[in-house]
């Protein structure tokens, strides 16, 4: 079984500073991908950036990192020069590759609303 | 490049009824999953077809079926409404292992 944990309910953060989204997940499996996802109001789920279980490095996507430190199971999100338009539900989640499939569900944590102030 | 649709965007029931929901993933993506999302919740695993088959199923009672055409669209149906069904739906396809990606969702309100 997986689990994913947001310990953040709400994170508030000044226009053009960075912030850091906490996430952490629980699996046996070594295999196994991590996705962000952006929630705005409007409900549709944006894909941000993924981080395998294999990757060497950290991934990153523009203004979005993915903090991926293995050995402790963390796999925050790092926003830099946040910008008014991130205010959004922001949601972790994780796919396990067990025996060789590719096709395992995504597992999410119970999100983050972040609040961008001007 | 059209990404992943769904319809209809809101939908009002009410207990009892049996409802349909749409969706057409992403151009070439031949994998489609469903989601429930209930309010201030992340989205919860319904289930995933691939060539027309189910292939993985979550906790999800019977009620909750679906299909999947040899265009790789797919329908959720879900019978004998409940209050609890209220819900954002989401679709989500793929193709690769690194990726999923969800519509904009069917808001269902059940009365």
């Amino acid at each position: 079984a997986q689990k994913i944990t947001q310990t953040q309910p709400g994170m508030f953060v000044q226009e053009k500073e960075a912030v850091t989204l906490d996430c952490t997940y629980d699996t046996s499996d070594p295999s196994y991908g991590l996705f962000w996802y952006k929630q705005p109001s409007s409900g549709e789920m944006i894909f941000l950036i993924y981080q395998g279980s294999y990757d060497q490095q950290n991934a990153t996507e523009g203004r979005y990192s993915l903090n991926f430190q293995k050995a402790r199971k963390s796999a925050n999100l790092v926003i830099s020069a946040s910008q008014l338009g991130d205010s959004a539900m922001y949601f972790c989640a994780m796919r396990l590759y067990a025996g060789g499939t590719s096709y395992g569900k995504l597992t999410f944590g119970q999100g983050t609303i972040l609040t961008v102030h001007p | 490049d059209a990404g992943v649709t769904q319809s209809p965007t809101h939908l009002i029931k009410t207990r009892g009824q049996q409802v349909t929901l749409r969706c057409s993933p992403k151009s070439g993506h031949d994998t489609v999953s469903w989601y429930q999302q209930a309010l201030g919740q992340g989205p919860q695993f319904i289930f995933q077809y691939y060539e027309e088959e189910e292939r993985q199923r979550g906790n999800f009672p019977d009620r909750f079926s679906g299909h999947q055409f040899p265009n790789y669209s797919s329908e959720l149906n879900v019978n004998a409404l409940l209050l609890g069904d209220s819900a954002l739906y989401l679709c989500a396809s793929s193709l690769a292992v690194n990726e999923q990606y969800f519509g904009p969702g069917t808001r269902l309100t059940v009365t």
